[in-house]
């Protein structure tokens, strides 16, 4: 299985500020890397497929970037609904597999 | 947009059986693939396999391979899963999601299964 790495484990940022979150695979991924953001009590949402292609109705300050084996989940500026855990999926290799996930939490 | 309704928590003692349901309204399940992904505490999720109701044809993760069965009903709209032999280890958030070789949108609401004696 493809073995996805995250990091940083927990990210600490003010509201109003860039986060930055990466993404690493044990072999490439291509392009077929997804994010999701994860709330307590909640199911997983998608917020990226195919690395850069925010899914319906995303707010345009998330981004996703990268290819191969490297991937970035950007946040332009962090709102207070934003802080929760992220993961990535890659489907370029049977099975699909997910990252640990990055919590953000405010500073 | 389809939404999925799963069924609810299940407590179960170690060497049975658990089986979850999920509903998909607001659209055909037929003609996309249905996953289920378990969650255990702290980690993210993992898939266990998928089927395409259309085809009835399931596809199962090696390590849940003979104790897993995915199925779907066309005419309930709804989706199963079912898994054998639980032990302790199985205690987790069970989730369906349409998708199976791709990313997974939308999700249900998770079922809570615990495996306690």
């Amino acid at each position: 299985e493809t073995v996805m790495t995250q990091s940083p484990a927990t990210l600490s940022v003010s509201p109003g500020e860039r986060a930055t979150l990466s993404c690493r695979a044990s072999r490439s991924a291509t392009n077929k890397l997804a994010w999701y953001q994860q709330k307590p009590g909640q199911a997983p949402r998608l917020l990226i497929y195919d690395a850069s292609i925010r899914a319906t109705g995303i707010p345009a300050r998330f981004s996703g970037s990268g290819s191969g084996t490297e991937f970035t989940l950007t946040i332009s500026s962090l709102q207070s609904e934003d802080f929760a855990v992220y993961y990535c999926q890659q489907y370029n290799n049977w099975p699909g597999t997910f990252g640990h996930g990055t919590k953000v939490e405010i500073k | 947009q389809v939404h999925l309704v799963q069924s609810g928590a299940e407590v179960k003692v170690p060497g049975s059986s658990v089986r979850v349901s999920c509903k998909a309204s607001g659209g055909s399940l037929s003609n996309f693939a249905v996953s289920w992904l378990r969650q255990a505490p702290g980690q993210g999720p993992e898939w266990m396999g998928g089927v395409i109701p259309a085809f009835g044809a399931s596809n199962y993760a090696q390590r849940f391979q003979g104790r897993v069965s995915i199925t779907a009903d066309e005419s309930t709209n709804t989706a199963y899963m079912q898994l054998n032999s639980l032990s302790y280890e199985d205690t987790a958030i069970y989730f369906c999601a349409q998708g199976e070789a791709n990313w997974f949108d939308p999700w249900g609401q998770g079922t809570l299964v615990t495996v306690s004696s």
